[in-house]
Protein backbone atom coordinates (compact mmCIF):
# COMPACT_ATOMS: atom_id res chain seq x y z
CA UNK A 1 0.00 0.00 0.00
CA UNK A 2 1.15 3.36 -0.97
CA UNK A 3 1.59 5.81 1.92
CA UNK A 4 1.92 9.15 -0.49
CA UNK A 5 1.16 10.13 -3.72
CA UNK A 6 1.72 12.44 -6.15
CA UNK A 7 0.44 13.55 -9.61
CA UNK A 8 1.06 14.35 -12.13
CA UNK A 9 4.48 12.24 -12.26
CA UNK A 10 5.05 14.40 -15.08
CA UNK A 11 4.18 17.36 -16.76
CA UNK A 12 5.66 19.30 -19.92
CA UNK A 13 3.51 22.62 -20.35
CA UNK A 14 4.56 26.12 -22.13
CA UNK A 15 6.04 29.17 -20.29
CA UNK A 16 2.77 31.25 -19.58
CA UNK A 17 0.57 28.72 -18.30
CA UNK A 18 -0.78 27.67 -15.13
CA UNK A 19 -0.66 24.44 -12.94
CA UNK A 20 -1.39 22.24 -9.66
CA UNK A 21 0.43 19.41 -8.90
CA UNK A 22 -1.12 17.05 -5.84
CA UNK A 23 0.35 15.31 -2.64
CA UNK A 24 -2.19 13.13 -1.06
CA UNK A 25 -2.76 10.69 1.41
CA UNK A 26 -4.55 8.86 3.40
CA UNK A 27 -2.64 9.52 6.55
CA UNK A 28 -2.50 12.53 8.73
CA UNK A 29 0.52 14.35 8.90
CA UNK A 30 1.83 17.27 12.06
CA UNK A 31 3.41 19.30 8.90
CA UNK A 32 4.54 18.81 5.49
CA UNK A 33 7.61 20.33 3.49
CA UNK A 34 7.88 20.75 -0.44
CA UNK A 35 11.43 20.76 -2.05
CA UNK A 36 12.47 21.27 -5.47
CA UNK A 37 15.30 19.06 -6.98
CA UNK A 38 17.60 20.33 -10.40
CA UNK A 39 19.08 17.75 -12.79
CA UNK A 40 22.42 16.87 -11.09
CA UNK A 41 21.22 18.43 -6.89
CA UNK A 42 20.09 17.67 -3.80
CA UNK A 43 16.55 18.74 -2.80
CA UNK A 44 16.27 22.38 -1.72
CA UNK A 45 13.31 23.29 0.77
CA UNK A 46 10.34 25.75 -1.03
CA UNK A 47 8.01 25.65 2.34
CA UNK A 48 6.72 23.98 5.42
CA UNK A 49 2.98 24.01 6.34
CA UNK A 50 1.86 22.90 9.43
CA UNK A 51 -1.73 23.97 10.31
CA UNK A 52 -4.88 22.28 7.97
CA UNK A 53 -5.89 24.97 5.89
CA UNK A 54 -2.73 26.81 5.85
CA UNK A 55 -1.44 28.52 2.29
CA UNK A 56 1.61 30.10 1.60
CA UNK A 57 3.00 31.64 -1.30
CA UNK A 58 6.01 31.76 -2.27
CA UNK A 59 6.24 34.67 -5.89
CA UNK A 60 4.24 32.77 -8.11
CA UNK A 61 3.84 29.67 -5.86
CA UNK A 62 0.91 28.89 -3.68
CA UNK A 63 1.11 25.93 -1.61
CA UNK A 64 -1.67 24.76 0.75
CA UNK A 65 -2.35 22.13 3.21
CA UNK A 66 -5.61 20.08 3.02
CA UNK A 67 -8.06 20.79 6.01
CA UNK A 68 -7.52 17.49 7.05
CA UNK A 69 -3.90 17.41 7.03
CA UNK A 70 -4.00 14.47 4.36
CA UNK A 71 -2.96 16.29 1.48
CA UNK A 72 -1.15 19.14 -0.08
CA UNK A 73 -1.32 21.03 -3.13
CA UNK A 74 1.00 23.42 -5.17
CA UNK A 75 -0.10 26.32 -7.54
CA UNK A 76 2.59 27.65 -10.35
CA UNK A 77 1.31 30.96 -11.94
CA UNK A 78 2.38 32.18 -15.60
CA UNK A 79 5.01 29.34 -15.26
CA UNK A 80 8.54 30.03 -16.65
CA UNK A 81 11.48 28.01 -17.42
CA UNK A 82 13.36 28.29 -14.21
CA UNK A 83 10.42 26.33 -12.69
CA UNK A 84 11.58 23.15 -14.61
CA UNK A 85 12.77 20.53 -11.99
CA UNK A 86 10.95 17.56 -9.74
CA UNK A 87 8.89 18.98 -7.32
CA UNK A 88 8.99 16.34 -4.22
CA UNK A 89 6.30 16.62 -0.82
CA UNK A 90 7.72 15.52 2.02
CA UNK A 91 5.43 14.97 5.19
CA UNK A 92 6.07 14.67 8.66
CA UNK A 93 4.81 11.19 10.29
CA UNK A 94 5.80 9.97 13.59
CA UNK A 95 9.08 12.70 13.68
CA UNK A 96 10.15 11.26 9.92
CA UNK A 97 10.02 12.71 7.03
CA UNK A 98 7.94 9.97 4.23
CA UNK A 99 8.93 11.05 0.79
CA UNK A 100 6.89 11.16 -2.45
CA UNK A 101 8.14 10.12 -5.88
CA UNK A 102 7.66 13.65 -6.94
CA UNK A 103 6.14 15.41 -9.91
CA UNK A 104 8.70 16.09 -12.61
CA UNK A 105 7.91 19.51 -14.29
CA UNK A 106 9.38 21.00 -17.34
CA UNK A 107 7.82 24.60 -18.43
CA UNK A 108 9.27 25.06 -22.24
CA UNK A 109 9.68 28.62 -23.57
CA UNK B 1 29.81 28.18 1.89
CA UNK B 2 30.02 24.52 1.19
CA UNK B 3 26.83 23.11 3.17
CA UNK B 4 26.84 19.23 2.15
CA UNK B 5 29.65 17.86 0.38
CA UNK B 6 29.57 14.28 -0.98
CA UNK B 7 32.40 12.37 -2.27
CA UNK B 8 32.79 10.73 -4.79
CA UNK B 9 30.39 12.48 -7.61
CA UNK B 10 30.55 9.31 -9.48
CA UNK B 11 31.70 5.89 -9.12
CA UNK B 12 31.66 2.21 -11.13
CA UNK B 13 32.12 -0.98 -9.32
CA UNK B 14 31.71 -4.66 -9.84
CA UNK B 15 29.67 -7.02 -8.18
CA UNK B 16 31.49 -8.19 -4.78
CA UNK B 17 33.79 -5.04 -4.70
CA UNK B 18 33.44 -2.59 -1.74
CA UNK B 19 33.44 0.81 -1.10
CA UNK B 20 32.93 3.84 1.46
CA UNK B 21 30.63 7.56 0.70
CA UNK B 22 31.73 10.52 2.10
CA UNK B 23 29.16 13.09 3.49
CA UNK B 24 30.69 16.33 5.25
CA UNK B 25 29.21 18.96 6.87
CA UNK B 26 30.06 22.55 8.10
CA UNK B 27 26.98 24.05 9.60
CA UNK B 28 27.15 22.32 12.73
CA UNK B 29 24.18 20.01 12.60
CA UNK B 30 22.93 17.50 14.82
CA UNK B 31 20.80 15.09 12.44
CA UNK B 32 22.24 13.35 9.26
CA UNK B 33 21.11 11.14 6.73
CA UNK B 34 21.84 8.83 3.63
CA UNK B 35 19.06 8.50 0.92
CA UNK B 36 18.67 6.20 -2.11
CA UNK B 37 16.72 7.65 -4.80
CA UNK B 38 15.66 5.38 -7.87
CA UNK B 39 13.20 6.32 -10.37
CA UNK B 40 9.75 6.26 -9.43
CA UNK B 41 10.68 5.72 -6.10
CA UNK B 42 11.52 8.79 -4.28
CA UNK B 43 13.62 9.17 -1.11
CA UNK B 44 14.12 6.03 0.55
CA UNK B 45 15.82 6.07 4.05
CA UNK B 46 19.11 3.58 4.59
CA UNK B 47 20.57 5.04 7.86
CA UNK B 48 20.67 7.93 9.94
CA UNK B 49 22.12 9.65 13.07
CA UNK B 50 21.12 11.96 15.82
CA UNK B 51 24.36 13.09 17.12
CA UNK B 52 28.38 12.13 16.88
CA UNK B 53 28.56 8.24 17.48
CA UNK B 54 24.78 6.97 17.23
CA UNK B 55 23.42 5.58 14.33
CA UNK B 56 19.96 3.99 13.19
CA UNK B 57 18.29 2.25 10.41
CA UNK B 58 16.38 3.42 8.20
CA UNK B 59 13.60 1.84 5.73
CA UNK B 60 16.33 0.06 3.42
CA UNK B 61 19.44 -0.80 5.51
CA UNK B 62 20.13 -4.18 4.32
CA UNK B 63 23.68 -4.12 2.59
CA UNK B 64 24.77 -1.16 3.95
CA UNK B 65 26.70 0.00 7.14
CA UNK B 66 27.44 3.95 8.60
CA UNK B 67 29.69 5.41 10.70
CA UNK B 68 29.47 8.76 12.62
CA UNK B 69 33.01 9.39 14.23
CA UNK B 70 32.88 13.05 13.76
CA UNK B 71 30.06 15.52 13.78
CA UNK B 72 31.01 17.09 10.75
CA UNK B 73 31.17 13.40 9.18
CA UNK B 74 28.55 10.43 8.19
CA UNK B 75 30.01 7.52 6.04
CA UNK B 76 27.90 5.56 3.73
CA UNK B 77 29.47 1.95 3.01
CA UNK B 78 28.68 -0.90 0.60
CA UNK B 79 29.97 -4.24 1.82
CA UNK B 80 29.76 -6.43 -0.89
CA UNK B 81 28.25 -4.47 -4.06
CA UNK B 82 25.13 -5.56 -5.47
CA UNK B 83 22.96 -4.19 -9.04
CA UNK B 84 20.62 -3.97 -6.92
CA UNK B 85 22.52 -1.14 -5.18
CA UNK B 86 22.96 0.80 -8.61
CA UNK B 87 21.36 4.10 -7.53
CA UNK B 88 21.92 7.90 -6.41
CA UNK B 89 22.64 8.15 -3.03
CA UNK B 90 21.89 11.70 -1.24
CA UNK B 91 23.50 12.96 2.38
CA UNK B 92 21.60 15.37 4.24
CA UNK B 93 21.75 17.60 7.43
CA UNK B 94 19.86 19.23 9.79
CA UNK B 95 19.11 20.88 13.16
CA UNK B 96 17.07 17.99 15.34
CA UNK B 97 14.37 16.87 13.69
CA UNK B 98 12.00 15.21 16.91
CA UNK B 99 9.06 16.74 17.88
CA UNK B 100 6.79 19.24 16.34
CA UNK B 101 10.44 20.32 14.64
CA UNK B 102 10.02 21.25 11.18
CA UNK B 103 13.52 22.07 10.62
CA UNK B 104 14.42 21.28 6.99
CA UNK B 105 16.65 19.04 5.66
CA UNK B 106 20.14 20.16 4.14
CA UNK B 107 21.26 17.86 0.66
CA UNK B 108 24.64 17.32 -0.70
CA UNK B 109 24.58 17.16 -4.65
CA UNK B 110 24.71 13.11 -4.82
CA UNK B 111 26.82 10.20 -5.68
CA UNK B 112 25.99 8.35 -8.93
CA UNK B 113 27.08 4.53 -8.29
CA UNK B 114 26.88 2.06 -10.92
CA UNK B 115 27.17 -1.41 -10.00
CA UNK B 116 27.96 -3.94 -12.67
Amino acid sequence: TQLLEQSPQFLSIQEGENLTVYCNSSSVFSSLQWYRQEPGEGPVLLVTVVTGGEVKKLKRLTFQFGDARKDSSLHITAAQPGDTGLYLCAPRLNYQLIWGAGTKLIIKP
Amino acid sequence: NAGVTQTPKFRVLKTGQSMTLLCAQDMNHEYMYWYRQDPGMGLRLIHYSVGEGTTAKGEVPDGYNVSRLKKQNFLLGLESAAPSQTSVYFCASSYPAGGYSNQPQHFGDGTRLSIL
